[in-house]
């Protein structure tokens, strides 16, 4: 079974930019594997930001965007404002099973 | 507004049954793969089981195969989760998820414990 590995926490200033990455244990990322990528707050269920690579949902801001960037999935937000702390998934598609990633806790300080 | 709302969850005890649903409203239903995921408490996301829009392909976490079932009845608008023999290991909220833009439900909790 495919492993997915996110890079555990990452910090980012206030009004910064960071990427967020998302990789798989079976090779190089592909659109075939349907990237997507969720937010969570503390308390909260989940919310799709990010679907097949780069498609925002209705309530995303813009400031995020979802791209293919060297081999992994990648999650770019600029203009990181302090509500974007939180817990950020991934998951991939491997021909109908569903891995997630481990998250990424991303603190806005 | 796309909805999906779930219920069913509770207390249950080792080796009991229990059957989630998850309604979806705002979106056409049959046009989606859905999928329910779980979180135990503290941790990270868990896929668990999905089906294609008409319900002719299934796929399941291993953890799970021969134990859940997942189905769907497009009439209703609505997804299922059919869970026997269940486990300490199940406790968690489960969430359905809806591919592309369709989103979250807001989860339900199932707790497995004598």
């Amino acid at each position: 079974q495919a492993v997915v590995t996110q890079e555990p926490s990452l910090t980012v200033s206030p009004g910064g930019t960071v990427t967020l990455t998302c990789g798989s244990s079976t090779g190089a990322v592909t659109s075939g594997h349907y990237p997507y990528w969720f937010q969570q707050k503390p308390g909260q269920a989940p919310r799709t930001l990010i679907y097949d690579t780069s498609n925002r949902h209705s309530w995303t801001p813009a400031r995020f965007s979802g791209s293919l960037l060297g081999g992994k999935a990648a999650l770019t937000l600029s203009g990181a404002q302090p509500e974007d702390e939180a817990d950020y998934y991934c998951l991939f598609s491997y021909g109908g099973t569903v891995i997630f990633g481990g998250g990424t806790r991303l603190t806005v300080l | 507004e796309v909805q999906l709302v779930e219920s069913g969850g509770g207390l249950v005890q080792p080796g009991g049954s229990l059957t989630l649903s998850c309604a979806v409203s705002g979106v056409p239903f049959s046009g989606y793969w859905m999928n329910w995921v779980r979180q135990a408490p503290g941790k990270g996301l868990e896929w668990v089981a999905n089906i294609i829009g008409d319900g002719s392909e299934k796929h399941y976490v291993d953890s799970v195969k021969g134990r859940f079932t997942i189905s769907r009845d497009n009439g209703k608008n609505s997804l299922y989760l059919q869970m026997n023999s269940l486990r300490a290991e199940d406790t968690a909220v489960y969430y359905c998820l809806g591919a592309g833009p369709v989103g979250w439900g807001q989860g339900t909790l199932v707790t497995v414990s004598s």
